[in-house]
């Protein structure tokens, strides 16, 4: 079945404690993302990565790493997180799309991981 | 910039009524249009898209046409289920090339009642 898997699914931690939230797709996709998910504020792209070794910041990527060492994997790093992080997280990946058809792609998602920084 | 503006929500209706919500865009260039669907406890789920001007897209009883000349890309079903109760998503992707990501609307819930 394709999909886009995230782990852990659910997290509660200590301000400064370091974690990292795994994401693994078996599409063959190229392109992954992560969001955050907040009340009235939508989904928002922390980082993403157009291929191996291959990353760039998105709309909200301060107190957050990613990497990009395998096609699959896409893990989010938080080195120090604190409570401001706080949310829904989404990985999502989608193909490369075809020469002239940028923007059409579908992005699949991962089922989320609900982050609380105490 | 580029951004979706989406009613607020919650939406409340009783089962078999009517469904319209309202998803109104700014881009700067060319978009494709998505509507995404988060049932409870799950990840986003693409409901339908439209990638030009006058397409309709359409899944599951749900339609939703490009509208460029206002701007639009509202989401409707003729007779909700009790099942569509989710939090709905309207989304943009510019066509370029490079990576382009989705822009969300902020999301409409949706409660359908027996």
């Amino acid at each position: 079945e394709a999909q886009v898997t995230q782990n852990p699914r659910y997290l509660i931690t200590v301000t400064g404690k370091k974690l990292t939230v795994t994401c693994s797709q078996n599409m063959n996709h190229e392109y992954m993302s992560w969001y955050r998910q907040d009340p009235g504020l939508g989904l928002r792209q922390i980082y993403y990565s157009m291929n191996v070794e291959v990353t760039d910041k998105g709309d909200v990527p301060e107190g957050y790493k990613v990497s990009r060492k395998e096609k699959r994997n896409f893990p989010l790093i938080l080195e120090s997180p604190s409570p401001n992080q706080t949310s829904l997280y989404f990985c999502a990946s989608s193909p490369k799309p075809s020469l002239g058809l940028a923007g059409v792609e579908t992005q699949y998602f991962g089922p989320g991981t609900r982050l609380l920084v105490l | 910039g580029n951004s979706v503006t989406q009613m607020e929500g919650p939406v409340t209706l009783s089962e078999e009524a009517f469904l319209t919500i309202n998803c109104t865009y700014t881009a700067t260039g060319y978009p494709s249009l998505f509507w995404y669907v988060q049932y409870p406890g799950e990840g986003l789920q693409l409901l339908l898209k439209a990638t030009k001007a006058d397409d309709k897209g359409s899944n599951k009883g749900f339609e939703a046409t490009y509208r460029k000349e206002t701007t639009s890309f509202h989401l409707e079903k003729g007779s909700v289920q009790v099942s569509d109760s989710a939090v709905y998503f309207c989304a943009l992707r510019i066509r370029n090339t490079g990576f382009q990501k989705l822009v969300f609307g902020t999301g409409t819930r949706l409660l359908v009642s027996p």
